[in-house]
């Protein structure tokens, strides 16, 4: 079967770093996405990761190790607006569907 | 806008009713994805398509459910008869090939009263 792992909530202040963790079991991996969906819009893209090591795009990086089935999304610089809940999802059956995990409601207070 | 686009928006109804939700996915996108979101959850994978043909569908997707994409470019998702447990957020997304990104629309919200 399929488990994805992510922490429910998290609070952090504007202008500090996030670090969100997400463990996965899956019975095949062809990839691991992290989108960002705010309340009542649809999951946005933000990162993807086939490779093990560190994905870096602005404010936002992606990390995997595939042998520990562990992945982490960094936020830097937090801005109000990335108040949304954060979604790590799977690549399976052959790189046909994802599977997500509940997602984890990032709070930035000032 | 090239995204992907879906209406309606919101839809309320009856227990018992039919509906029917529209997906427009990016153009040239040979993929097409739905799936059914529901409060503090993650997106639950429904069922695909590779241009007209419908390649897998979940457990999720009872007899009640039937999707098409009759030429290979939009999609719509009918669910007959209806129940309160329909109620969710159901997403659209589509890729371009298989194992690339998939970016989703604004969903559809249901409300079964």
């Amino acid at each position: 079967g399929q488990n994805i792992d992510q922490p429910t909530e998290m609070t952090a202040t504007e202008g500090a770093i996030v670090q969100i963790n997400c463990t996965y079991q899956t019975s095949g991996f062809n990839g691991l996405f992290w989108y960002q969906q705010h309340a009542g819009e649809a999951p946005t893209f933000l990162s993807y990761n086939v490779l093990d090591g560190l994905e870096e795009k602005g404010r936002f990086s992606s990390f995997l190790s595939r042998s520990k089935g562990y992945s982490y999304l960094l936020l830097k610089e937090l801005q109000m607006k990335d108040s949304a809940s954060y979604l790590c999802a799977v690549f399976t059956g052959g790189g046909n569907k994802l599977t997500f995990g509940t997602g984890t409601q990032l709070k930035v207070e000032l | 806008d090239t995204g992907v686009s879906q209406n309606p928006r919101h839809k309320i109804t009856k227990r018992g009713q039919n509906v029917t939700f529209r997906c427009d996915p990016i153009s040239e996108h040979n993929r097409l994805y739905w799936y059914r979101q529901t409060l503090g959850q993650g997106p639950e994978f429904l069922t695909y398509f590779q241009n007209e043909a419908q390649l897998e569908k979940s457990r999720l997707l009872s007899d009640r459910f039937s999707a098409e994409r009759p030429k290979g470019s939009f999609s719509t998702l009918e669910i007959q008869r209806t129940e309160q447990g329909d109620s969710a957020m159901y997403l659209c997304a589509s890729s371009p090939q298989l194992g690339e990104t998939q970016y989703f629309g604004p969903g559809t919200r249901l409300l079964v009263l």
